[in-house]
């Protein structure tokens, strides 16, 4: 069964610095999904991110940046020039195909610090 | 469209009650599922579906059902409620085949006294 591990449970960062969050995970597949969600304190899950593992590149939105290697099955979050509004849980998250189910990793708790 | 929406957003129950969590999307999506959120846990399937008729336990299902009679409504019942479903619920929705994200409801907040 595939597992995501996220082995920070807080962290914390300085207003416009950069801020790295891990994942790994473990399965047997090939082809997969991951992606990371974002939930402030609305409670509202919000995508910030996904890749698809038959793509070399790292996938990038904005601020956002994935740091993906296949072989070590990791999976971490880059955030650039952090946000006040970047304080939330971040969970990562695996999919081994659409018809499947997703997998959550126990999520790291971000702050920003003004 | 409204998404997913999901009603009550808060509910307190005793032990022993029985109450049903209403999810409902409007995009046309084959797969739903349910979710329980836990401090430290992050979160755990508890039943979801591929489509109408068509319905699998996740890894936490036990004191739960669900139902897809409508491509529309997932409902999730809670036949006895424990003190150790007292958590939030949300509810996810997306398209199968694709990559297309998931769409998730805004949560419940139950506790169960």
């Amino acid at each position: 069964a595939q597992t995501v591990t996220q082995s920070q449970p807080e962290m914390s960062v300085q207003e416009a610095e950069t801020v790295t969050l891990s994942c790994t995970y473990d399965t047997s597949e090939n082809n997969y999904y991951l992606f990371w969600y974002k939930q402030p304190p609305s409670r509202q899950m919000i995508l910030v991110i996904r890749q698809e593992a038959y793509k070399q590149q790292n996938a990038t939105e904005n601020r956002f940046s994935v740091n993906f290697q296949k072989a070590a099955k990791s999976f971490s979050l880059k955030i650039s020039d952090s946000q006040l509004g970047d304080t939330a849980m971040y969970f990562c998250a695996f999919m081994k195909t659409s018809y499947d189910k997703v997998i959550f990793g126990p999520g790291t708790s971000l702050s920003v610090i003004p | 469209n409204a998404g997913v929406t999901q009603t009550p957003k808060f509910q307190v129950l005793k032990t022993g009650q029985s109450m049903t969590l209403q999810c409902a999307q409007d995009m046309n999506h084959e797969y739903m599922s349910w979710y329980r959120q836990d401090p430290g846990m992050g979160l755990r399937l508890i039943h979801y579906s591929v489509g109408a008729g068509i319905t699998d336990q996740g890894e936490v299902p036990n004191g739960y059902n669900v139902s897809r009679s409508t491509t529309e409504d997932f409902p999730l019942r809670l036949l006895s409620a424990a003190p150790s479903q007292t958590s939030v619920y949300f509810c996810a929705s997306r398209r199968v085949g694709g990559t297309d994200t998931q769409y998730f409801g805004p949560g419940t907040r139950l506790t169960v006294l």
